[in-house]
């Protein structure tokens, strides 16, 4: 049973555009959701997270969004440059637990 | 801050032989490093969760006996393939836990080819 959804699967995003990705969850003990970017035969890197008790965190180009109540968290990458094209996972924490859960990941690709 | 290494960044070995997978936590300490395997367009899937002075806990479907884990320091954490076959061949890599909020920080992964 996949603990965190994620879609869409791949996208595929203008130079200068919005790239959106979306995450859903149901268990509530989560309290830490972070986001890693993946380049090709690369170990994925942190990019930004979120504590349930914010609804939104922006660093840079790239914000979450947060809705408690819908369980759902977003991405979102502002002026999305080809350089962003990465695999993005989301990923989920349990309080009380070492272990996060993974999204299936999302591949954006950035076209000039 | 919060870099991790891993040695190598990729190995080719015959069936049959070992492989010793390195994990390194350069500018921090860390209790509790995991690590993943990744199929090709996939997902990280966990195989282990290694801890520091104490047997690794493995995910249910990896075998222990073959994917040895040993985190013998706070810095240090290996994963030896023993007996490797072709089907082992994966891209594997590992995280290492620091923080208040106990994120992971990964390493650059390792290709594992086994001909």
């Amino acid at each position: 049973q996949q603990q965190v959804k994620q879609s869409p699967q791949s996208l595929i995003v203008q130079k200068g555009g919005i790239s959106i990705i979306n995450c859903a969850y149901e268990n509530t003990a989560f309290d830490y959701f972070p986001w890693y970017q993946q380049f090709p035969g690369k170990g994925p890197a942190l990019l930004i997270a979120i504590r349930p008790d914010v609804s939104e965190k922006k660093e840079g180009r790239f914000t979450i969004s947060f809705n408690k109540s819908a369980k759902q968290f977003s991405l979102h990458i502002m002026d999305s440059q080809p350089g962003d094209s990465a695999t993005y996972f989301c990923a989920a924490r349990a309080g009380g637990r070492n272990q996060f859960y993974f999204g299936t990941g999302t591949s954006l690709t950035v076209i000039p | 801050g919060a870099v991790v290494s891993q040695h190598p960044s990729w190995v080719i070995c015959k069936s049959g032989t070992s492989v010793k997978i390195e994990c390194r936590s350069l500018d921090f300490q860390a209790t509790t490093m995991f690590w993943y395997r990744q199929f090709p367009k996939q997902s990280l899937m966990l195989m282990a969760t290694s801890n520091e002075g104490s047997k690794a806990t493995y995910e249910q479907g990896v075998e222990k006996d073959k994917f040895l884990i040993n985190h013998a320091s706070l810095t240090l954490s290996t994963l030896t393939v023993t007996s490797a076959h072709p089907e082992d061949s994966s891209f594997y890599i590992c995280s290492a836990q620091t923080g208040a909020y106990y994120e992971q920080y990964f390493g650059p992964g390792t290709r594992l080819t086994v001909t």
